[in-house]
């Protein structure tokens, strides 16, 4: 079975700050994809960013882009000009590709904090 | 364009009691899931109801059951619930043939506290 794990339990950045956050994951696919979600306090989960496995090249949306590293097992997330409104929680999440795999998995997640 | 809706937003019952979830998946979205949030940890997959039957199952208890209905919509039901199944009870609805890196959205939520 797939697991992921976020290390940090809580984190905080200055607004306008750079601010990364980890995910590892633990899996024997070698194609699968990775989401990182947001939580905000109105608990309605947002897609911020996903990355397929097999793509080299990470993903980017605007001021959120990924480092995926393949071999490490390693998926952080950085939110690059931070404003006040990106505090949330934020989830990584996993998912196996092909027919009969559809649950995502997800970390116990990074609380954000913004600094004016 | 109205997304994922979920009834109701709060909800406390007794131990040993049932419950029934309700969700409305978004405009055009035929696939519905269902996680259990419990508070501080990331959600956990119960289900998933495509074509009105269950597609994927996860670890959860028989007490956990669902359904859809024609017209997607769906419903989770927990039987003889127990303290801990006080969590929040996210529903995700996906578009048709969106496997893999297809975007699951979520409604905001059913708060279960059960005393």
């Amino acid at each position: 079975a797939q697991t992921v794990t976020q290390s940090q339990p809580e984190m905080s950045v200055q607004e306008a700050e750079t601010v990364t956050l980890s995910c590892t994951y633990d899996t024997s696919e070698s194609d699968y994809y990775l989401f990182w979600y947001k939580q905000p306090p109105s608990r309605q989960m947002i897609l911020v960013i996903r990355q397929e496995a097999y793509k080299q090249q990470n993903a980017t949306e605007n001021r959120f882009s990924v480092n995926f590293q393949k071999a490490a097992k390693s998926f952080s997330l950085k939110i690059s000009d931070s404003q006040l409104g990106d505090a949330a929680m934020y989830f990584c999440a996993y998912r196996s590709p092909g027919a009969g795999s559809y649950q995502l998995t997800f970390g116990k997640g990074t609380k954000l904090s913004v600094i004016p | 364009d109205a997304g994922v809706t979920q009834s109701p937003t709060h909800l406390i019952k007794t131990r040993g009691q049932q419950v029934t979830l309700r969700c409305s998946p978004k405009s055009g979205h035929d696939t519905v899931s269902w996680y259990q949030q419990a508070l501080g940890q990331g959600p956990q997959f119960i289900f998933q109801y495509y074509e009105e039957e269950e597609r994927q199952r996860g670890n959860f208890p028989d007490r956990f059951s669902g359904h859809q209905f024609p017209n997607y919509s769906s419903e989770l039901n927990v039987n003889a619930l127990l303290l801990g199944d006080s969590a929040l009870y996210l529903c995700a609805s996906s578009l048709p043939g969106t496997g893999g890196a297809g975007e699951q959205y979520f409604g905001p939520g059913t708060r279960l506290t059960v005393t």
